[in-house]
């Protein structure tokens, strides 16, 4: 059980150019989705915090209006990338927690996106 | 907010060593400490956690300590195989509506045959 899965699991695109990533939760509902990049050779950095049917939580120096998310029902967080230039080429990794499960912090991660922006 | 630091930043081991990855944390309200395995291009995969009201953990060859009034807690594998390189990540966290992880910054664990 708890398994999380993302889409695409890569993505190439051109600069200026949007993309959106899927997060599900395929076996739970999840309340809470949080959205994590992860440059090469370093840690994972949560971007945002993402709510069913409210607005997300951005960690600070995170753009709002850049990486747009949106968490719509209890299966599915999207994560969009406006107007993507290079800097933002990286692995991007959602998880979830299972409100239901025994360990009340624990987050299963989806298997992350890479992108790559020319 | 929460801070959690990590060393050493690459270990090489032989195999059948033992291997101790080290965090502190500067929050006393974090109440619990997974530990990570991230092999390249791939999610991190938990390998052990450990509560705030338990001082140590063991699951076969992985045990996790916690040390509450230091604020610091380690990861201890034994007799490491191989398979066990990787980037190791701890992380910390706290019961709360939001339950946020903030993870180290990652040791690169190398063992060698």
């Amino acid at each position: 059980g708890a398994v999380v899965s993302q889409h695409p699991s890569w993505v190439i695109c051109k600069s200026g150019t949007s993309v959106k990533i899927e997060c599900r939760s395929l076996d739970f509902q999840a309340t809470t989705m949080f959205w994590y990049r992860q440059f090469p050779k370093q840690s994972l950095m949560l971007m945002a915090t993402s709510n069913e049917g409210s607005k997300a939580t951005y960690e600070q120096g995170v753009e709002k209006d850049k990486f747009l998310i949106n968490h719509a029902s209890l299966t599915l967080s999207t994560l969009t990338v406006t107007s993507a230039h290079p800097e933002d080429s990286s692995f991007y990794i959602c998880s979830a927690r299972d409100p239901a499960g025994g360990v009340v912090n624990e987050q299963f991660f989806g298997p992350g996106t890479r992108l790559t922006v020319l | 907010g929460e801070n959690v630091e990590q060393h050493p930043s690459t270990l090489s081991v032989q195999e059948g060593d033992s291997a101790v990855i080290k965090c502190t944390y500067s929050d006393s309200a974090s109440n619990y400490f997974p530990w990570y395995k991230q092999e390249l291009g791939k999610r991190p995969q938990l390998i052990i956690d450990i509560r705030s009201n338990v001082g140590e953990k063991k699951d076969q060859r992985i045990a996790v300590t916690l040390n509450k009034t230091a604020k610091h807690f380690s990861l201890h594998i034994t007799e490491t195989q191989p398979e066990d390189s990787a980037v190791y990540f701890c992380a910390a966290s706290y019961t709360g509506t939001a339950s946020k992880l903030t993870f180290g910054t990652g040791t690169r664990l190398q063992v060698t045959l």
